[in-house]
């Protein structure tokens, strides 16, 4: 079984400055990594997503997150945040065993300052 | 439409009663999910269907959940004897399948009391 933990419920960050979320997780096989992004009143949205070859992947709004296996982690950073990235973010792993079922962490709450 | 769609939006329902909760994914998806979010927590896995079969229903936390999916396209999740444990988001998301984007409906909140 896989297990995914997000040490951080909320993270309080002022505009144009940088921020990391933090993600590791738990598993005893292979895993494929995930961050999913949840904006006010919207639906879970993939962010970025790690299966497989270069472990820093990144996405098309200035997200980046580094898979390293040594330390289980799988952090969600951006240089230089915008109001607009104010949302919930998830992180989910699942096995590579085939199975499609995401396990994910509880969520941190980027609040974004002026 | 363009996305997931999941009726009704809200459901209240009282303990002991059965309810079914529709998804409609999106054209062509062959793959379907169920999630269910309480209150503070990620979403969790309920079950997985590729076309017609539920292809991991390991999921489901008890008997009283069954999903289904008839012709590979829409899916209904129901809950008999509802509890009020049960109460939560119900997130239905579907893709092409393999490990191509899953798109995520918004969810119907199901409120046992």
């Amino acid at each position: 079984a896989q297990s995914v933990t997000q040490l951080d419920s909320q993270v309080p960050v002022f505009e144009e400055a940088p921020v990391e979320l933090r993600c590791n997780y738990s598993s005893s096989v292979s895993v494929y990594l995930f961050w999913y992004v949840q904006y006010p009143n919207q639906g879970l949205q993939l962010l970025l997503k790690y299966l497989s070859g270069s472990t820093l992947v990144e996405s098309i709004n200035g997200f980046e997150a580094e898979f390293n296996k040594s330390q289980t982690s799988f952090h969600l950073r951006k240089p230089s945040v915008h109001i607009s990235d104010t949302a919930e973010y998830f992180c989910a792993v699942s096995a590579d065993t085939g199975r499609r079922a995401l396990t994910f962490g509880s969520g941190t709450r980027l609040q974004v300052q002026p | 439409g363009a996305g997931v769609s999941q009726t009704p939006s809200n459901k209240v329902t009282e303990k002991g009663k059965y309810v079914e909760l529709r998804c409609d994914p999106i054209s062509g998806h062959t793959a379907l999910y169920w999630y269910r979010q309480s209150l503070g927590q990620g979403p969790e896995f309920l079950i997985y269907f590729q076309g017609t079969g539920a292809a991991d229903d390991s999921g489901l936390p008890n008997d009283r959940f069954f999903a289904v999916r008839p012709e590979g396209s829409v899916s209904t999740l129901k809950i008999q004897r509802t509890e009020r444990g049960d109460s939560a988001v119900y997130l239905c998301a579907s893709s092409l399948g393999g490990w191509t984007e899953a798109f995520f409906g918004q969810g119907t909140r199901l409120t046992v009391v």
